[in-house]
Order: C-alpha cells, then structure tokens, then sequence
C-alpha cells in the first residue's frame, strides 16, 4: 500500500459546480498536509496548508483533515475554467526539514 | 512571499552528456532543498535532499554518483545528471522551506530535461 492515495481522475465538472478531491494516507505520523495546484509542466504552487485535524477556508477553497479516518479532502466552490489543472496532496511528519511525501495528482477540467 | 528559482526550465542534451539544473532561493535562506522528479501523468518522487554544506541524503534507487548534488550555500543548490541517457528525461523540481517557518515549501518552477 502507498502510503498516499489519490484518484487520478481525470475529473471533468461543469463551471460553477462544486468539486471535491480527496486523498487518503497509511502513516498516522503525518501531522502537515497541503494541497498543491500544478499547471501543465510547471512547479506545484501552494493552495491550502493544515495543521492536524480540522478544516480550513480561503476564498473559493476549504481544505479539511481527518486524522481519525487518514483522510484529507479540498472542495473547491462555484469551480472556475482556470481552476483546471491537477491538484497535488501532499503531508509531511515534522516541521523543519523533512520533505513532502505527495499523492499522484488529480487533473480536474472545468468545462465553459 | 517565498520564491525559489529554477533554471534552466527546459534543456535538450544529447545522450552521454552531463547537464546542471540550479535552484536559488531568492529572498530567504534555504538550509534544505529537496529535489524531486516526475514523470508524465506521475506524482512528484523525492530524489534527495540537500542541506547546506553537508553531503545529500538519497532515497533509495537514486544513483548518488549519477545524480550529484551541491549545497554550496544557504540560497544555492544544483543537480548535475551526469552522462545523461534517454530515461533520465523527466521534469525535474527543486523546494525549500518557505519564510512562514519550516512547515510550508515552496517550489521551484520546475526543469524539463530531454535527452536524445
């Protein structure tokens, strides 16, 4: 088992809908997850960065935690054609140096 | 906000040729870089990381001589891909911590090796 888990996808929505990505994880260590934005062969842009369990809001995106289930998930409101792109999980144990172990990306195209 | 730059962004090289991707980061001080590489359609794998002035850590199935990495200074890393074959295509992508402590990195716009 990976320790990250992410669906592909592709996932195709119309614009204004309401999206929902998810990812799922083995290591109860993980303490810090965020989701990245990544644009056709360019780097991962943050979006959302948690702390634990719990839910978090900005603009159009909420990202939430799940310690208790190893699930994290980020919804993305009234979804827009330059939101199309894939979107990264990623977590990490400790703060400090220790790096990013990333799910495999889901592509989301928001249809016009 | 933090901002690591990467360069070259996009580099063809005939095979058995070495090629140097750099990593700076711009207005804070990197002690740790890691670098990642991806495939198409792929997620990002952890190569290595790197802290300043020390040898880098790699991930296992990463040839260390084949894959040399430089931590000469708080806001400079390389990797060279020496004698580069066909299969060392990849994109490849550089992250530091970012200046909201430790808990967040930042990213590297990323390097498209071809090799021919």
């Amino acid at each position: 088992q990976k320790e990250v888990e992410q669906d592909p996808g592709p996932l195709s929505v119309p614009e204004g809908a309401i999206v929902s990505l998810n990812c799922t994880y083995s290591n109860s260590a993980f303490q810090y997850f965020m989701w990245y934005r990544q644009y056709s062969r360019k780097g991962p842009e943050l979006l959302m960065y948690t702390y634990s369990s719990g839910n978090k809001e900005d603009g159009r995106f909420t990202a939430q935690v799940d310690k208790s289930s190893k699930y994290i998930s980020l919804f993305i409101r009234d979804s827009q054609p330059s939101d199309s792109a894939t979107y990264l999980c990623a977590m990490r144990k400790n703060s400090g140096n220790t790096p990013l172990v990333f799910g495999k990306g889901t592509r989301l195209s928001v249809i016009a | 906000g933090a901002v690591v730059s990467q360069h070259p962004s996009r580099v063809i090289c005939k095979s058995g040729t070495s090629v140097k991707i750099e990593c700076r980061s711009l207005d804070f001080q990197a002690t740790t870089m890691f670098w990642y590489r991806q495939f198409p359609k792929q997620s990002l794998m952890l190569m290595a990381t790197s802290n300043e002035g020390s040898k880098a850590t790699y991930e296992q199935g990463v040839e260390k001589d084949k894959f040399l990495i430089n931590h000469a200074s708080l806001t400079l890393s390389t990797l060279t891909v020496t004698s580069a074959h066909p299969e060392d295509s990849s994109f490849y992508i550089c992250s530091a911590a970012g200046e909201r402590g430790a808990n967040v990195l930042t990213f590297g716009a990323g390097s498209r090796l071809t090799v021919l």
